[in-house]
């Protein structure tokens, strides 16, 4: 069955550094990946959606690789900010037959600390 | 733009009762998903909707879960009798429908507490 692996373990990092999260998958080829944030007590918030044939996607500063030879996704956030403390959740998208949907990772908390 | 409302925020219950839960999505948004998140878990998807037709209920604990969207707008998900182990928060989530590439808005849940 589909599997996603994400940092196992909470990631503290000091404000104005990189934060880089990993979503590994395996057993499926994903079309695209999404990557959302999850604030304690919110539902999941959509940042970014990267395709199978985009290596690479910006928005502000966040970054989003997707390596399908290493069935990988990194997420990085430049300039971390304290605000930047989330949960997030990487989502690739299944598609066999009847079968379509978003599978989700456990989330890898972040804390940037002041 | 309203977001996707859930009722209620919070509920308790015992054991083998029953309880209801109520989503009104995003205006327009044809595709609806109820999600169960166990703390420290990733979300789960217990039925996705297309309009008021069933796309995917395949997790969906049919011997206790129930779904519908009658009107293809708001939906409800019913838990009857309720176990310990549905302790976790319900999302529920919309889309504009269920192509690729749509992103999900969820509401903020409903956390269900199962004593």
């Amino acid at each position: 069955s589909q599997k996603i692996e994400q940092n196992s373990e909470a990631l503290n990092i000091q404000e104005g550094k990189t934060a880089t999260l990993t979503c590994n998958y395996t057993n499926y080829s994903p079309a695209y990946l999404q990557w959302y944030r999850q604030d304690p007590g919110r539902g999941p918030v959509f940042l970014l959606l990267i395709r199978e044939n985009e290596k690479e996607k910006r928005k502000e500063r966040l970054k989003v690789t997707f390596d399908t030879t290493l069935k990988q996704s990194l997420f990085h956030i430049t300039a971390s900010q304290p605000a930047d403390s989330a949960t997030y959740l990487c989502a690739p998208y299944l598609n066999a037959g009847n079968n379509r949907k978003l599978i989700w990772g456990l989330g890898t908390s972040l804390a940037v600390n002041p | 733009e309203a977001g996707v409302a859930q009722s209620p925020r919070y509920k308790i219950i015992e054991k083998r009762q029953s309880v209801a839960f109520w989503c009104n999505p995003i205006s327009g948004h044809a595709t609806l998903y109820w999600y169960q998140q166990i703390l420290g878990q990733g979300p789960k998807l217990l039925i996705q909707f297309q309009n008021n037709g069933v796309v995917d209920d395949s997790q969906l604990p049919k011997d206790r879960f129930s779904a519908e969207r009658l009107k293809g707008v708001d939906s409800t998900l019913k838990i009857q009798p309720a176990k310990l182990e549905d302790s976790a928060v319900y999302l529920c989530a919309s889309s504009l429908d269920s192509g690729t590439y749509n992103e999900q808005f969820f509401g903020p849940g409903t956390r269900l507490t199962v004593l």
